[in-house]
């Protein structure tokens, strides 16, 4: 079965430079979530989209942000990167926001 | 903001062993949800709990969804090397078109020297 696909697996960036992330979620899937996991913790909700509209802000930096386009898939862009952005970023899709969430692989953010 | 906690932090099996994990929250969820999670990859669905009281069981898991909404038990029965990884357990609310989760801190396993 089809699963979450995130793009690039690995990222390596330096300081004050910026990122951006990809999410292609489950076909048919319209809900798509972004977390962050730092080393030995547990994932943090960043934001959410539901029908290409921001439904939900968690603890996201201003220096973040994110939207989901027409087909769905959905891009995190990070900027002026701090050593702290240094993390696993995981997308999560569901068919609706009350429905289960399927994680993608991540994004593994190392910032130098 | 609602919190979890999820215990033991970590724990050490022998294979054949059954092993026993909880979460608590102070408030309540609509959803309870308990993922595993190998390293450097992303959470894997276990098994999600939609009804308090619910009890539901894959494979040689069982998880129970409290009556209070405030917490749920996950066992694993019989266990095996490759049961060894970090189980999160999830609360979600939905409503309108929000349904984030939040997580507990984790229940680590790992194999007895």
């Amino acid at each position: 079965a089809a699963g979450v696909i995130q793009s690039p697996r690995h990222l390596i960036k330096e300081k004050r430079e910026t990122a951006t992330l990809k999410c292609y979620p489950i076909p048919r899937h319209d809900t798509v979530y972004w977390y962050q996991q730092g080393p030995g913790q547990d994932p943090q909700f960043l934001i959410s989209f539901y029908e290409k509209m921001q439904s939900d802000k968690g603890s996201i930096p201003d220096r973040f942000s994110a939207q989901q386009f027409s087909d769905y898939h959905s891009e995190l862009n990070m900027s002026s990167l701090e050593l702290g952005d240094s993390a696993l970023y995981f997308c999560a899709s569901s068919l609706s926001p009350q429905e289960t969430q399927y994680f993608g692989p991540g994004t593994r953010l190392l910032v130098l | 903001g609602q919190q979890l906690n999820q215990s033991p932090q970590s724990m050490f099996i022998q294979e054949g062993e059954d092993v026993s994990m909880n979460c608590t929250s102070s408030s309540i969820f609509n959803t309870w949800l308990w993922y595993k999670q190998d390293p450097g990859e992303g959470p894997v669905l276990l098994i999600a709990l939609y009804k308090a009281g619910e009890l539901t069981s894959n494979g040689r898991l069982t998880a129970q969804f409290g009556i209070t909404r405030k917490d749920s038990f996950l066992n694993i029965s019989a266990s095996i090397p490759s049961d060894v990884g970090i189980y999160f357990c999830a609360g979600q609310n939905y409503g309108g078109s929000q349904g984030n989760l939040i997580f507990g801190k984790g229940t680590k396993l790992s194999v007895k020297p």
